[in-house]
């Protein structure tokens, strides 16, 4: 059974840091891009960060590029979300989506809760 | 970056009824690069549809989506209590990868 695992979220002050984790099982993991997806309270599905299978290439919205940095460790099946200058507006819960360029996103995890609050 | 834009915003339907739902391009989208998803409360999204009009793996035949260029549409043929949602369109053929902002299925 795919499984996507996230973790790491919780409670941060503005421009703090934290690191999201994703472990993924039931998979070949080092094949598939991997994305992150964030949803603020109440809002729509906004797309975040996405990495191709070996790593080698990393893409981001505009609204994070240069403060998150997306990562994986494909000995370990895990995906990584380095979060840094959290601001107010990057509270959410954050995704961690199996991507397919057949599909899009074929699998979800439950999701990480990130606060971002003085 | 390529808009997607949703209508209605809010649909109230009753059981049994059709629902039709709108996902409107800013410029042409890929058709093989369109998807729909279905979100709960409280619950991840589930992918119901690829490439504008396959239904994805354990998703039942009342969903059907369709389309090409700038006009896409998910339908659901006869709503069941569980249908009522929120539905999001995506592309995914090139960064950034952008969202609809959703329509909510309410029962009516």
């Amino acid at each position: 059974e795919v499984q996507l695992v996230e973790s790491g979220g919780g409670l941060v002050q503005p421009g703090g840091s934290l690191r999201l984790s994703c472990v993924a099982s039931g998979f070949p993991f080092s094949t598939y891009w991997m994305h992150w997806v964030r949803q603020a309270p109440g809002k729509g599905l906004v797309w975040v960060s996405g990495i191709s299978s070996d790593g080698s290439y990393t893409t981001y919205a505009d609204s994070v590029k240069g403060r998150l940095t997306i990562s994986r460790d494909n000995a370990k099946n895990t995906l990584f979300l380095q979060m840094t200058s959290l601001r107010v507006e990057d509270t959410a819960v954050y995704y961690c989506t199996r991507f397919n360029s057949r599909d899009g996103y074929n699998r979800w995890g439950q999701g990480a809760l990130v606060t971002v609050s003085s | 970056e390529i808009v997607l834009t949703q209508s209605p915003g809010t649909l109230s339907l009753s059981p049994g009824e059709r629902a039709t739902l709108s996902c409107r391009a800013s410029q042409s989208v890929s058709s093989s690069s369109l998807g729909w998803y279905q979100q709960k409360p409280g619950r991840a999204p589930r992918l119901l549809i690829y490439a504008a009009s396959s239904r994805a793996t354990g998703i039942p035949d009342r969903f059907s989506g369709s389309g090409s260029g700038t006009d896409f549409t998910l339908t659901v043929s006869r709503l069941e209590p569980e249908d009522f949602a929120v539905y999001y369109c995506q592309h995914y053929g090139s960064s950034p990868y952008t969202f609809g902002q959703g329509t909510k299925l309410e029962i009516k």
